[in-house]
């Protein structure tokens, strides 16, 4: 069984500069989150779909963040201006249902913005 | 406020040398409490779902409890492998968002 896909797997901008960010979930996994890593932090978590509906965006800062899930498969998470304080590395992650069910994990990209 | 504590932030241990580490929580209803395991460079994975408070779940060298408050990962006889960060996250009764912990760095020396 294939993983999560994610790319790119590292990504170096500057500040006030666009990027996105893509994911391909295990196929037929109706949930899909995309989560921030801070060094050193547990993940937090942007917004989470199930199938191509958002379940939760309540932490998405949506001044500068946005995410998509067409067709309710792949996705795409845009940052659009970058801060420094983005530099972090973005999980997406895929799961069969929402309550209870064990998340799987992509490789995740490491954004740096200088 | 629902949240997640893990102690301590970092263990070094001999190989062969059995540990505990810590997840403290406080969620107003529980539905599910997650251990992952993080390799550096790496997405976290999953080792194990404890739904109610006196469950108790194995796999190899690792054994994870329950209590009304808090968890615990027993790691017996560790090896070099098993060095990782891990990371405990609840879920609560009343949405489906993961509340993550900062992760325990386990270092094993051999």
């Amino acid at each position: 069984e294939a993983g999560v896909a994610q790319s790119p797997r590292y990504k170096i901008i500057e500040k006030r500069q666009s990027v996105a960010f893509w994911c391909n979930p295990i196929s037929g996994h109706a949930t899909l989150y995309w989560y921030q890593q801070i060094l050193g932090q547990g993940p937090k978590l942007l917004i989470q779909f199930q199938n191509n509906g958002v379940v939760d965006d309540s932490q998405l800062p949506k001044d500068r963040f946005s995410a998509e899930r067409l067709k309710g498969v792949d996705s795409t998470l845009k940052i659009q201006p970058a801060k420094l304080e983005d530099s972090a590395v973005y999980l997406c992650a895929s799961s069969p249902g929402l309550a209870g069910n064990e998340q799987f994990f992509g490789p995740g990209t490491r954004l740096t913005v200088l | 406020e629902d949240q997640v504590t893990q102690s301590p932030e970092a263990l070094r241990l001999q190989e062969g040398e059995s540990s505990s580490l810590n997840c403290s929580y406080t969620v107003s209803g529980l539905r599910g409490l997650f251990w992952y395991r993080q390799d550096p460079g790496k997405g976290p994975e999953f080792l194990f779902t404890l739904y109610s408070a006196g469950e108790e779940k194995e796999k190899e060298r690792l054994k994870a409890t329950l209590t009304k408050k808090e968890s615990f990962l027993h790691i017996t006889a560790p090896k070099p492998e098993d060095s990782a960060t891990y990371l405990c996250a609840v879920q609560p009764e009343s949405n489906y968002q993961l509340i993550w912990g900062a992760g325990t760095k386990l270092i094993i020396k051999p």
